[in-house]
C-alpha cells in the first residue's frame, strides 16, 4: 500500500497563477482533509470531506477550492494564487469514525 | 470553535531524562485528543491519542494525561533518546464518533531536542 499520495512535491507560482494540488490514498478510507503549515502556527485545516460527494470548509478556506473526485481523491484548487500561500500542504484520509489521520508527505508551495 | 495552546514552543533535555509538553483546550465538548510527531521534512505521525473517558494512557515510553475538569493534556517522554528528536504536535477534536469525519485543531508545536 502506498498510503497516502501527493503530486507535486516542490511548486513554485507567480502571483495570480492557478493550479491544483492532487491526493490520492488506498486505504478505503471515507474521510479526507487538507491542511497547511507555516511556521509557528501548526496544521490548520482548509477544507475536508467526510465522505464521498461532501465536501466542507475547515478553518482557513478562502482562496481555495476543493473537488472530491470519488473515494481514493481529494483535490485542492488555488485560482489565483498569493503570496500569503506560500506553505506546505498536507494531505491526511481516515476512517468515516476519523480517530488515526494519515498524512501524506506534503507538497511545498512557493508564490512569488 | 475550538482553540489549543501548546508549551512550551521548544523544549531541550539530556538523553534519558524526562520530556513534558502541555496543551489546553476551549471547546468543553471536544473528545478526543491525538499527538503527532513531524521530524524534520517529513509527515506528521500518530503516536498516541486519548478519548475524554479516560485518564490517562500509556505506551512504551509515552505516555498522555487528561484533565478534563481544568481542559489540559499532556505528553509525558521518558528515557529521552535522540531519536526522539522532532516537532510535537497537539490537537483535539469533537468528531470521530459520529461518522463524519474528525476535524482536528492542531497546538502550534513544540520542538523537541534530545542532546547527547
Amino acid at each position: 500500500n502506498a498510503g497516502v499520495t501527493q503530486t507535486p512535491k516542490f511548486q513554485v507560482l507567480k502571483t495570480g497563477q492557478s493550479m491544483t494540488l492532487q491526493c490520492a490514498q488506498d486505504m478505503n478510507h471515507n474521510s479526507m482533509y487538507w491542511y497547511r503549515q507555516d511556521p509557528g502556527m501548526g496544521l490548520r485545516l482548509i477544507y475536508y470531506s467526510a465522505s464521498e460527494g461532501t465536501t466542507d470548509k475547515g478553518e482557513v478556506p478562502n482562496g481555495y477550492n476543493v473537488s472530491r473526485l470519488n473515494k481514493r481523491e481529494f483535490s485542492l484548487r488555488l485560482e489565483s494564487a498569493a503570496p500569503s500561500q506560500t506553505s506546505v500542504y498536507f494531505c491526511a484520509s481516515s476512517t468515516s469514525r476519523g480517530e488515526t489521520q494519515y498524512f501524506g508527505p506534503g507538497t511545498r508551495l512557493l508564490v512569488l | 470553535g475550538e482553540n489549543v495552546e501548546q508549551h512550551p514552543s521548544t523544549l531541550s533535555v539530556q538523553e534519558g531524562d524526562s520530556a513534558v509538553i502541555k496543551c489546553t483546550y476551549s471547546d468543553s465538548a471536544s473528545n478526543y485528543f491525538p499527538w503527532y510527531k513531524q521530524e524534520l521534512g517529513k509527515r506528521p505521525q500518530l503516536i498516541i491519542d486519548i478519548r475524554s473517558n479516560v485518564g490517562e494512557k500509556k505506551d512504551q515510553r509515552i505516555a498522555v494525561t487528561l484533565n478534563k475538569t481544568a481542559k489540559h493534556f499532556s505528553l509525558h517522554i521518558t528515557e529521552t533518546q535522540p531519536e526522539d528528536s522532532a516537532v510535537y504536535f497537539c490537537a483535539a477534536s469533537r468528531g470521530g464518533l459520529t461518522g463524519g469525519g474528525n476535524k482536528l485543531t492542531f497546538g502550534t508545536g513544540t520542538q523537541l531536542k534530545v542532546e547527547l
